[in-house]
């Protein structure tokens, strides 16, 4: 398996754009967590998802974030409109449903909004 | 709600030499687990170690060894025989048993002195 994938890895854009960050997962795993580092706040759980369902989103920062997950291979995390604050490194993560299995990292992307 | 707490920013050893990177936790689960993630520049999170909570044998991998120490809520990892390819972000995680929320500490930037 060729591990957690994420694209883009590197995005920058313009302040009020939309951004669109993709992520596929391990295949058969069943959760799936979006995090974001910065380096005042570390890294941060946004929202994660159980069997494509969201369980918890408590983390999502404001109404500007959104996060889906129509099946069980592909999610995306949408900054809409964005801003510079937004900068930061995004990173997706799945885990299997063995009991006790960690959490696998895609590489990130590194957002940087303009 | 999971809290993790990791009160040394940044730590140094000499090569060869052991070192001892703490972290303490907060969860009012009964059964969970523990995990040590590495983050080298390339940003790539790598797992280190992993602890069951209901094991009271510390774990070990290698050079890498913890001392869990439940009641206390505490979760060190200790390096043995540093090398260079040690230095890095060092994150300690905590994860209840259904998986559905696995919280990261600060992180502990580790260096390693030639």
């Amino acid at each position: 398996d060729a591990g957690v994938i994420q694209s883009p890895r590197h995005e920058v854009t313009e302040m009020g754009q939309e951004v669109t960050l993709r992520c596929k997962p391990i295949s058969g795993h069943n959760s799936l967590f979006w995090y974001r580092q910065t380096m005042m706040r570390g890294l941060e759980l946004l929202i994660y998802f159980n069997n494509n369902v969201p369980i918890d989103d408590s983390g999502m920062p404001e109404d500007r974030f959104s996060a889906k997950m129509p099946n069980a291979s592909f999610s995306t995390l949408k900054i809409q409109p964005s801003e510079p604050r937004d900068s930061a490194v995004y990173f997706c993560a799945s885990r299997s449903p063995l009991f006790g299995t960690e959490a696998f990292f895609g590489q990130g992307t590194r957002l940087t909004v303009v | 709600a999971q809290t993790v707490t990791q009160s040394q920013p940044e730590m140094s050893v000499q090569e060869a030499e052991t070192v001892t990177l703490s972290c303490t936790y907060d969860t009012s689960e009964s059964d969970y687990y523990l995990f040590w993630y590495k983050q080298p520049p390339s940003r790539q999170m790598i797992l280190v170690i992993r602890q069951e909570a209901y094991k009271q044998q510390n774990a070990t991998e290698n050079r890498f060894s913890v001392n869990f120490q439940k009641a206390a809520k505490s979760f060190s990892l200790k390096i043995s025989d540093s090398q260079l390819g040690d230095a890095a972000m060092y994150f300690c995680a905590c994860q209840n048993n259904y998986g559905q929320n696995f919280v990261f500490g600060p992180g502990t930037r580790l260096s390693v002195l030639p």
